[in-house]
């Protein structure tokens, strides 16, 4: 059974960093690209960040490049992303998604706020 | 950026009613992909190569389009269906979603 569990999500102050992880199981991690969506509270989805296979490479929205890191730990199977200079518009629930978006972790919920 | 405009925004549908959704790019993509979310809940791929079910998802749901125009119908609206509904495209990125249709039971 495929498994994301996101974690690591939590009341930040603006300016601050954090740092979330997907642990995933159930299937073999190292061949698939993974993405980080967001969802704001009560608002749409938005894609956030994907990393290939290997992490060969990886890709980001305008709104985040220069503060969010996507990286992977194919040998723990767990993705991460690494948000820094956080601001109130990062305030949402980060979901880690499988390959095309096939799979959906339930999410965790960062909120920023002094 | 591809923007993706659903529509409509809301709908209310009652049992066994048809149900529409409609997804409209601002330019061409190849492929539409249909995501389900229940309230509270973490999104579930629906629809994928604009027309295939995911395992899973009842065959009164359909997916078709082409172009810039693409829609997700329901044949007959259950109980089980009201939830958020998102278009999504692969075709270039940043990989978008249409705004959200929210589904609800009348």
């Amino acid at each position: 059974e495929v498994q994301l569990v996101e974690s690591g999500g939590g009341l930040v102050q603006p300016g601050r960093s954090l740092k979330l992880s997907c642990a995933a199981s159930g299937f073999t991690y190292s061949n698939y690209i993974m993405s980080w969506v967001r969802q704001a509270p009560r608002k749409g989805l938005e894609w956030v960040a994907c990393i290939t296979t290997g992490g060969g490479n990886t890709y980001y929205r305008d709104s985040v490049k220069g503060r969010f890191t996507i990286s992977r730990d194919d040998a723990k199977n767990t993705l991460y992303l690494q948000i820094d200079s956080l601001k109130s518009e990062d305030t949402a629930t980060y979901y880690c998604t499988k390959g095309y978006f096939d799979f959906w972790g339930p999410g965790t919920m960062v909120t920023v706020s002094s | 950026e591809i923007v993706l405009t659903q529509s409509p925004t809301t709908i209310a549908a009652s049992p066994g009613e048809k149900v529409t959704i409609t997804c409209r790019a601002s330019s061409s993509v190849s492929y539409m992909y249909w995501y389900q979310q229940r309230s509270g809940a973490s999104p579930k791929l629906w629809i994928y190569d604009t027309s295939k079910l995911t395992s899973g998802v009842p065959i009164r749901f359909s997916g078709s389009g082409s172009g810039a125009s693409y829609s997700l119908t329901i044949n007959t609206m259950e109980t089980e269906d009201a939830a958020t509904y998102y278009c999504q495209q692969w075709t270039s990125t940043p990989w978008t979603f249409g705004g959200g249709t929210k589904l609800e039971l009348k």
